[in-house]
């Protein structure tokens, strides 16, 4: 079946400016999650949505991170006023149900934020 | 958090098995052991995970040593495309704050011709 998709794949954005990246799951997974990984770092955890609960935003670096799961299955993430530093690689992935921890995340291909 | 311990890199001839250990000396007993792995410029691909027997899907092998203080990865047949970094992630138990995986630094695989 289809797996997680994320658009757009690349973004290039001039500082100051907004930006609104898209993560579609993976159809019935519960669970959505949003990473993002800088040039030669490790995953770096953002925010977790299950169900219709409150999201997990404990990960948001900043209050210019923001995120919205609508009707249970698309995200957007959108960065405000974006900066140099929140160049990344942003990453989604889903899950049947993130509340059992045997639970096994499917990633996306992640969508390339540059900031110029 | 239960820390993984991997060599930074190994090599390995095309059509061989590859085998990357992990050390998880601290492992929890009700924690599991998952594989991932990162094909450049790609996003993190599930290969298999495991909690105390060895495990096989069409992918990989993991073989779990029976004090589950370390685990072995198993491509039996490596090819090219297998060229990636391999992250080996003890799970963590749910909670506030802690659904999330955490991925270290991983073995770098390099598949030679």
């Amino acid at each position: 079946g289809a797996g997680v998709s994320q658009s757009p794949s690349n973004k290039v954005t001039e500082k100051g400016k907004d930006v609104e990246l898209r993560c579609d799951p993976i159809s019935g997974h519960t669970a959505l999650y949003w990473y993002r990984q800088s040039l030669g770092q490790g995953l770096e955890f953002l925010i977790y949505f299950q169900g219709n609960s409150a999201p997990d935003k404990s990960g948001l670096p900043s209050d210019r991170f923001s995120a919205e799961r609508t009707g249970g299955s698309v995200s957007t993430l959108t960065i405000q006023r974006t900066q140099q530093e929140d160049s990344a690689v942003y990453l989604c992935a889903s899950s049947l149900d993130g509340g059992r921890w045997t639970d096994t995340q499917y990633f996306g291909p992640g969508t390339r934020l540059t900031v110029l | 958090d239960a820390k993984t311990t991997q060599p930074t890199s190994m090599d390995c001839a095309e059509g061989r098995a590859a085998n990357l250990p992990c050390n998880h000396s601290t492992i929890s007993g009700n924690e599991y052991v998952y594989w991932y792995r990162q094909i450049h410029s790609q996003g993190p691909q599930y290969i298999i995970h495991g909690l105390k027997n060895n495990e096989t899907n069409e992918m990989a092998s993991l073989i779990i040593t029976e004090d589950r203080k370390s685990s072995t990865l198993i491509l039996p047949h490596a090819t090219l495309r297998d060229t990636a970094v391999y992250y080996c992630i003890v799970r963590v138990q749910p909670g506030a704050g802690s659904y999330q995986l955490t991925f270290g630094k991983g073995t770098k695989l390099s598949v030679i011709p």
